[in-house]
C-alpha cells in the first residue's frame, strides 16, 4: 500500500504569485487534512475534508488560501498572491475515520519559499 | 481550549540507553486521543504510537512505549535501546474537535554513539 504523496516537494516563488500544491492520500482513506509548519514549530491545522466535503477551516486559512477535494480522492491547496509569511512546510495527512481512533498518516510535505 | 506542552526543546541520549520525552496536555474532554510522531530532517511526520483516554494499559509499539498518567495529564514517550537513527524531532499531539491534531512544540532528540 502506497503512502500519502505530495507534489511538488519544493516550491520557490516570488511574492505575489499563485501556487498550487497537490496531495494524494492513502487510497481507502476518507479524511484528508492540511497542516502548515514553520521553522521550529509543530504543525498547525489548516483544513480538513471528509470525502469531498470541507468540514472545517482554521482561522489561519485566510481568504488567499483555498482547498478542494473534488472527487473525494486527491486534494489541492492553492495560495493566491503569496506573501513572505507564507513560507513554510505544507503537510498533508489522511486517515480512515472510525470511532475515535483514526490515525493520521502524513506525506513528505511541500516546502514553500516565497522570495 | 486544548493544548499540548513539551518542555524539553532538546535532549541527548547515549546509544543503547533509554530516554523519556515529556508531554503534558490540557483538555476538558472526557474522550480524547494522544499521539507521538517522529520527524527526521527530511520533514516527513512518522506515526509512532497512540493512546486513547479510556485505554487502561499503556500503549507499546516495539521500542516505543507511552507512559500515560491520566490524573497528571501526561503522556510521556519512552524509547528503549536508543539507536543513531532515532535522532529526530519528536512531536506529541492530541486529537481535537473534528479529528484535527493539536501539536506541541517538539523535542529534538540527539543520539550519541
Amino acid at each position: 500500500d502506497t503512502g500519502v504523496s505530495q507534489d511538488p516537494r519544493h516550491k520557490i516563488t516570488k511574492r505575489g504569485q499563485n501556487v498550487t500544491f497537490r496531495c494524494d492520500p492513502i487510497s481507502e482513506h476518507n479524511r484528508l487534512y492540511w497542516y502548515r509548519q514553520t521553522l521550529g514549530q509543530g504543525p498547525e491545522f489548516l483544513t480538513y475534508f471528509q470525502n469531498e466535503a470541507q468540514l472545517e477551516k482554521s482561522r489561519l486559512l485566510s481568504d488567499r488560501f483555498s482547498a478542494e477535494r473534488p472527487k473525494g480522492s486527491f486534494s489541492t491547496l492553492e495560495i493566491q498572491r503569496t506573501e513572505q509569511g507564507d513560507s513554510a512546510m505544507y503537510l498533508c495527512a489522511s486517515s480512515f475515520a472510525r470511532a475515535f481512533t483514526d490515525t493520521q498518516y502524513f506525506g513528505p510535505g511541500t516546502r514553500l519559499t516565497v522570495l | 481550549a486544548q493544548k499540548i506542552t513539551q518542555t524539553q526543546p532538546g535532549m541527548f541520549v547515549q546509544e543503547k540507553e533509554a530516554v523519556t520525552l515529556d508531554c503534558t496536555y490540557d483538555t476538558s474532554d472526557q474522550s480524547y486521543g494522544l499521539f507521538w510522531y517522529k520527524q527526521p530532517s527530511s520533514g516527513e511526520m512518522i506515526f509512532l504510537i497512540y493512546q486513547g483516554s479510556y485505554d487502561e494499559q499503556n500503549a507499546t509499539e516495539g521500542r516505543y512505549s507511552l507512559n500515560f498518567q491520566k490524573a497528571r495529564k501526561s503522556a510521556n514517550l519512552v524509547i528503549s535501546a536508543s539507536q543513531l537513527g532515532d535522532s529526530a524531532m519528536y512531536f506529541c499531539a492530541m486529537r481535537g474537535g473534528g479529528g484535527k491534531l493539536i501539536f506541541g512544540q517538539g523535542t529534538e532528540l540527539s543520539v550519541k554513539p
